[in-house]
């Protein structure tokens, strides 16, 4: 079946400009997970959300990034007036459940790039 | 907080070698461990993972044992395959119900014939 996917998978900004990132789960996974990894890094958290709601967003670095999952289904990352410290790479992962003994399945990513 | 440090690479080793990459974390709670493997031009997929302390998760001939006194997670196997050429991240989570993944930098095997 269809895994996690991730639309665009490039994007090139301009500081300043507002993004969109798009991410389909896994259909029928309840838990939806956004990181975000820099060159040479591990991924980072950002967000989780179980269901529609976001059950964790501890790890948005600021006010600027805001995500959303308005159906428990596809979930979009905003980030407003990019800066070039945003450039990286946003994953997107989900699980059957929030539950640790459900694998997360990560999609291919995309590459943010702010000029 | 929690964090993850894993050893630094690039790893280079000739086919059939022994692979060890080490992994030490720390974690307020009692945190499950995971390594997770990235193939080029590939996703992050789920290597294996342990839940509790001296539990030894193994898939496709790696293998790593939950050692809660010395806080570690290292990653071993007994003898490495070109196609293993990867980065590996060891990672953790200590979320009841919230399965928030905290990762190392990553370490880069690449295994020569």
């Amino acid at each position: 079946g269809a895994g996690v996917s991730q639309t665009p998978s490039n994007k090139v900004t301009e500081k300043g400009k507002y993004v969109e990132l798009r991410c389909d789960p896994i259909s029928g996974h309840t838990a939806l997970y956004w990181y975000r990894q820099s060159l040479g890094q591990g991924p980072e958290f950002l967000i989780y959300f179980q269901g529609t709601g976001a059950a964790d967003d501890s790890g948005l670095p600021n006010d600027r990034f805001f995500a959303v999952r308005p159906e428990g289904s596809v979930s979009t990352l905003k980030i407003q007036r990019t800066e070039r410290g945003d450039s990286a790479v946003y994953l997107c992962a989900s699980s059957l459940t929030g539950q640790v003994s459900y694998e997360q399945y990560f999609g291919p990513g995309t590459r943010l790039t702010v000029t | 907080g929690d964090s993850v440090t894993q050893m630094e690479g690039p790893v280079t080793l000739s086919e059939e070698a022994f692979l060890t990459i080490n992994c030490t974390y720390t974690a307020t709670g009692y945190p499950s461990l995971f390594w997770y493997v990235q193939y080029p031009g590939e996703g992050l997929q789920l290597l294996l993972k342990a839940t509790k302390a001296d539990d030894k998760g193994s898939n496709k001939g790696f293998e790593a044992t939950y050692r809660k006194e010395t806080t570690s997670f290292h990653l071993e196997k007994g003898s490495v395959q070109v196609s293993d050429s990867a980065v590996y991240f060891c990672a953790l989570s200590d979320r009841p119900g919230a399965n928030n993944l905290f990762f190392g930098t990553g370490t880069r095997l690449t295994v020569i014939p």
